[in-house]
């Protein structure tokens, strides 16, 4: 079946604890995302990246980290976590990215969240 | 603010009736897409729509865009109680060139309730 897979789908933390969400596709999409979502202030783009070894800031990039070393992965790392940083996470990859192409609609597909908290 | 903004923020209808959620952005884009949530749920694609195209249409989802206006609307027909999630405009903003950035913008959400 083809999916988005996050993991954790549930962690509670304390400041300062390293942590890691991991993201991994098995579609054999390029572009891959990261995404918190907010109360209020619907989805946030937090880093994409369009190809292994490739990534690039999106709109709130402060606060984490990520790596594409192979195309099925995209983990999410928050170095430092801070109360702030309480958010429900989603992953999401595309064939070729929002644009699309020729054989691509340029549709996202979603994994089904992270709810991170933080103490 | 955000680049797509949704309005309204909420609607309530009956089963039957037709459900029409609007978007407006404000910078250029190569296409526009539609997604639906449920309750806390993964997004799930519903349709997209190049700035080149004026309408779309995928069962009993219509979606417009007016490029000249910068806003987009999505109406459902007859709608269902299934058809209650909320609805998110996501916006492939284009540099100068047209290109794309590679970022896809989601706007604030449209909280779709449809009663039985």
């Amino acid at each position: 079946e083809a999916q988005v897979t996050q993991n954790p789908r549930y962690l509670i933390t304390v400041t300062g604890k390293k942590l890691t969400v991991t993201c991994s596709q098995n579609m054999n999409h390029e572009y891959m995302s990261w995404y918190r979502q907010d109360p209020g202030l619907g989805l946030r783009q937090i880093y994409y990246s369009m190809n292994v070894e490739v990534t690039d800031k999106g709109d709130v990039p402060e606060g984490y980290k990520v790596s594409r070393k192979e195309k099925r992965n995209f983990p999410l790392i928050l170095e430092s976590p801070s109360p702030n940083q309480t958010s429900l996470y989603f992953c999401a990859s595309s064939l070729w990215g929002p644009s699309g192409g020729a054989s691509s609609t340029g549709e996202l597909f979603f994994g089904e969240g992270s709810r991170l908290t933080v103490l | 603010s955000q680049q797509g903004e949704e309005d309204p923020q909420a609607l309530s209808i009956q089963e039957g009736e037709n459900a029409t959620m609007n978007c407006s952005y404000k910078t250029s884009i190569n296409n526009l897409q539609w997604y639906r949530q449920n309750s806390g749920r993964g997004l799930v694609h519903l349709i997209l729509i190049r700035s080149n195209e004026r309408e779309k249409h995928s069962g009993r989802l219509r979606v417009t865009l007016d490029t000249s206006k910068k806003s987009s609307s999505l109406l459902i027909t007859a709608s269902r109680a299934a058809d209650t999630a909320s609805y998110f405009c996501a916006t492939d903003l284009a540099n100068a060139g047209g290109t794309s950035y590679g970022k896809l913008t989601f706007g604030q959400g449209t909280i779709l309730t449809v009663h039985p």
